[in-house]
């Protein structure tokens, strides 16, 4: 199992421009999530997907947009990128069922906007 | 409001000696509290949560209902547990969602 993928590794964008990360996970996890994360304010959720055909915002979701596309599929969207979403973006997914709440987490995408 | 704080950005000791990352938290309701790690250059993982109140690679976190904190130790660092750790908490809706501390990053010296 690849766990949680995540695509690209790295990212330059220039102001205004637009782009969509994608997430994919193989565990057949109902939720799914999208987190940034800047130096000294830890992780932040963007926007989340609680099961498929369902997705509400988080703490930060101003300038983004996702799509959860089926149940493997979690995609990102800056539809015009400023220089305040660079960051590193992780996506995570869980399975919400029973006690069971532990997050896995892709190796992330590392965003500059110029 | 709900919050995690960890108050200590960076917290250096040396190998051997004991190790506290402390983790306050907001939240009203009975919240499940976690550890996540991530060692350089791999992914963010799971290293510890209060309900399986267990030990895992030495570290133990107690879950303080009265301080709402959820302190991490260890009674001897070692190198390799350098590291950013991040305490996040979990409220009982249906999302799931977590909420991440800001962090506080381990450096363990020789």
């Amino acid at each position: 199992n690849a766990g949680v993928t995540q695509t690209p590794k790295f990212q330059v964008l220039k102001t205004g421009q637009s782009m969509t990360l994608q997430c994919a996970q193989d565990m057949n996890h109902n939720s799914m999530y999208w987190y940034r994360q800047d130096p000294g304010m830890g992780l932040r959720l963007i926007y989340y997907s609680a099961s498929e055909g369902t997705t509400d915002k988080g703490e930060v979701p101003n300038g983004y947009n996702v799509s959860r596309l089926n149940k493997r599929e979690f995609s990102l969207r800056l539809e015009s990128a400023a220089p305040s979403q660079t960051s590193v973006y992780f996506c995570a997914s869980s399975m919400t069922s029973g006690s069971v709440n532990e997050q896995f987490f892709g190796p992330g995408t590392r965003l500059t906007v110029l | 409001a709900q919050r995690v704080t960890q108050p200590e950005k960076l917290l250096s000791v040396f190998k051997g000696a004991p190790v506290e990352l402390k983790c306050n938290y907001s939240y009203s309701g009975s919240p499940e509290l976690f550890w996540y790690v991530q060692y350089s250059r791999q992914r963010l993982q799971l290293l510890l949560r209060h309900i399986s109140r267990e030990s895992i690679k030495g570290f133990t976190a107690d879950l303080n209902k009265g301080e709402t904190s959820f302190h991490l130790k260890k009674p001897f660092a070692q190198e390799e547990d350098s590291a950013m750790y991040y305490c996040a908490l979990s409220g009982m809706d249906s999302s799931y969602k977590l909420i991440f501390g800001s962090g506080t990053r381990l450096l363990v010296r020789p």
